[in-house]
């Protein structure tokens, strides 16, 4: 069974970091492009950035450009988000995601950026 | 990027009742490489239907997708009590990944 788990979500103070982890079961990482995409409280789905198969590739949503960086780790099966400068505005719950024929989700992880 | 619009912005229906979304493309969409989700508070998206017309593991047949290029629709063919949500379309053949604002179906 495929399955993503998100982690690393927790309160942080506006100008902070956060790591994000997206653990993958069921199947195999280094096969598919891995996606974040976030929705802050009350509203919808924003796609954040994307990773290619071997890392190579990146892009980024403009609000995280140069704030955030998307990796991975294909030997532990491991999509991981490093989110710094964070703003009150990059308050959300972010999931990770992948298209293989069907698309799955993990079930989010909740980062909070107040002071 | 795609933009994605969806109508209406909210649906009120009665239980029974067939329900009809829309997502229009500012472009084609790839391959038809939209997908419906199904969200109540709290939870996560839930996968309806991808590829236009596919129906996700698990997911009753009253719920079917079609169109093609700029014009899909999600159709409940009768509205169950479970199915008051929001609905999100998305379409994921052209990066950046993009999503409608959503359809939220209340109950009337």
């Amino acid at each position: 069974e495929v399955q993503l788990v998100e982690s690393g979500g927790d309160l942080v103070q506006p100008g902070g970091s956060l790591r994000l982890s997206c653990a993958a079961s069921g199947f195999a990482l280094s096969s598919n492009w891995m996606h974040w995409v976030r929705q802050a409280p009350g509203k919808g789905l924003v796609w954040v950035s994307r990773i290619n198969s071997d890392g190579s590739i990146t892009s980024y949503a403009d609000s995280v450009r140069g704030r955030f960086t998307i990796s991975r780790d294909n030997a532990k099966n491991t999509l991981f988000l490093q989110m710094n400068s964070l703003r009150v505005e990059d308050t959300a719950v972010y999931y990770c995601a992948t298209n293989m024929g069907s698309l799955y989700w993990g079930q989010g992880t909740l980062v909070t950026v107040s002071s | 990027e795609i933009v994605l619009t969806q109508s209406p912005g909210t649906l009120s229906l009665s239980p029974g009742e067939r329900a009809t979304l829309s997502c229009r493309a500012s472009q084609s969409v790839s391959s038809s490489h939209l997908a419906w989700y199904q969200q109540k508070p709290g939870q996560a998206p839930r996968l309806l239907i991808y590829g236009a017309s596919n129906r996700a593991t698990g997911i009753p047949d009253r719920f079917s997708g079609s169109g093609s290029g700029t014009d899909f629709t999600l159709t409940i063919s009768r509205l169950e009590p479970e199915d008051f949500a929001v609905y999100y379309c998305q379409q994921y053949g052209s990066s950046p990944w993009t999503f409608g604002q959503g359809t939220k179906v209340e109950i009337k």
